[in-house]
């Protein structure tokens, strides 16, 4: 299995609503990625997850919050986000946080209204 | 800090000619420099890996260079098809082993 998959592919919310974004890989990668990525702009790194362990956060807002229950898991649970928040959502991995051939999945469009 | 330059948003290409993409970077030569394939709406696609001292790697019809003089990478894709029309990110490691990203070019090839 050589992919990363990502749920929901589209997400509508509200500014008050709670949601979860969900990735998964079976590639046995020991670093996995969030990204953010508007139109026409490269993907942004959000969070950084190494061994399980966050290792990077790149000074998001705390109304995005990441987890990594295990090695081939990751969510981000949103909460009160913003319109401005609304973007393609990429999920990355790795083997190691040394070997940065990535490998991403489809993203989630998500619409904050 | 590190910047990276992509050729102009857009570049057109008749089919079957080659289309050359160019990555520039401006400060410390980097370990290595990746070549990505994005669709609309969709993850980017690894496509190449160049480490600093490797001048050339191929794949297929694929082939990238790596200039640490001149600081640049060119992306070459020969006899171009229709299907190749994407855009075409580069990105380049920094030191705490995370990759900064180009703006990438758009590609289109005509038929």
């Amino acid at each position: 299995d050589t992919e990363v998959t990502q749920t929901p592919k589209h997400l509508v919310m509200g500014m008050t609503n709670k949601k979860s974004l969900k990735c998964e890989q079976h590639m046995g990668h020991r670093a996995m990625y969030w990204y953010k990525q508007k139109a026409k702009k490269p993907p942004e790194l959000m969070f950084v997850y190494s061994y399980e362990k966050l290792s990077i956060n790149e000074s998001v807002p705390s109304r995005f919050s990441p987890e990594c229950p295990n090695s081939s898991l990751l969510n981000l649970h949103l909460h009160a986000l913003q319109p401005e928040d609304s973007a393609l959502y990429l999920c990355a991995s790795t083997l190691n946080a040394a070997y940065n051939e990535q490998f991403f999945g489809p993203g989630t469009r998500l619409t904050v209204l | 800090s590190q910047k990276i330059e992509q050729n102009s948003e857009a570049l057109n290409i008749q089919e079957g000619k080659t289309a050359t993409l160019t990555c520039n970077y401006t400060n410390y030569s980097p370990a290595y420099l990746q070549w990505y394939r994005q669709d609309p709406g969709r993850g980017p696609v690894f496509l190449l890996l160049i480490r600093e001292n490797e001048k050339e790697k191929r794949k297929e019809r694929l082939k990238v260079t790596f200039d640490t003089t001149l600081k640049q990478s060119l992306f070459h894709i020969t006899a171009s098809q229709p299907a190749d029309s994407a855009t075409y990110l580069c990105a380049l490691d920094d030191s705490n082993y995370q990759l900064i990203w180009g703006a990438g070019t758009k590609l289109i090839i005509k038929p």
